[in-house]
């Protein structure tokens, strides 16, 4: 079983470049995240997708774009990189039903912008 | 808002010894509470969940009790092994607006010692 795929593991940019990050799962949920994981922070919410054709911001949306074309894949854009988002990128996804389901992670993207 | 306080880590212990990390949390609905285990250069992995007041949630042999009256999801595991060197995130399930986010503490580091 796949789960939840993230391309690429790694990445390096430039500032001011821009980049897209993949994640895919298989297992027809219709929640999907994308959080970001700093060191001392926990994981924190970036945007968010209810189902296909949706998206909404999390608690730290600005700098980063979202798209959800697709039901199995979850798009995030970073349009003008930024050394403040270096990071590491998680994705994970849920099924639909009350809180208690829950989430699965990939296995994340390292980020280094320079 | 919800949030959730961790105990602050390194954690450093030997092999067969006990573990105990704390989590406390504040909410404002009947979250579901949950334990996730981060593998190095892995994503996060569900250990363990418990839905309502006094569920014990198990796997492992890791265990943790959801206690409404203290607020809190303690994490306990017996006998530790090599293998069980991670970081350790506590997280509650939570409605708001139109979802059931998670809310992460900060992440408690364990190093089991041979």
């Amino acid at each position: 079983n796949a789960g939840v795929t993230q391309t690429p593991k790694f990445r390096v940019l430039k500032t001011g470049q821009s980049m897209t990050l993949l994640c895919a799962q298989d297992m027809n949920h219709e929640y999907m995240y994308w959080y970001r994981q700093d060191p001392g922070m926990g994981l924190r919410l970036i945007h968010y997708s209810v189902g296909e054709g949706t998206t909404a911001k999390g608690e730290v949306p600005d700098g980063y774009n979202v798209s959800r074309l697709k039901k199995q894949n979850f798009l995030l854009g970073l349009e003008s990189a930024a050394p403040s988002q270096t990071s590491v990128y998680f994705c994970a996804s849920r099924n639909g039903g009350f809180g208690n389901q829950p989430q699965h992670f990939g296995d994340g993207t390292r980020l280094s912008i320079l | 808002g919800n949030s959730v306080t961790q105990m602050e880590g390194p954690v450093t212990l030997s092999e067969e010894a006990f573990l105990t990390i704390n989590c406390t949390y504040t909410a404002t609905g009947y979250p579901s509470l949950f334990w996730y285990v981060q593998y190095p250069g892995e994503g996060l992995q569900l250990l363990l969940k418990a839905t309502k007041a006094d569920d014990k949630g198990s796997n492992k042999g890791f265990e943790a009790t959801y206690r409404k009256e203290t607020t809190s999801f303690h994490l306990e595991k017996g006998s530790v092994q090599v293998s069980d060197s991670a970081v350790y995130f506590c997280a509650l399930s939570d409605l708001s607006e139109n979802d059931y986010k998670l809310s992460f503490g900060a992440g408690t580091t364990v190093t089991v010692r041979a």
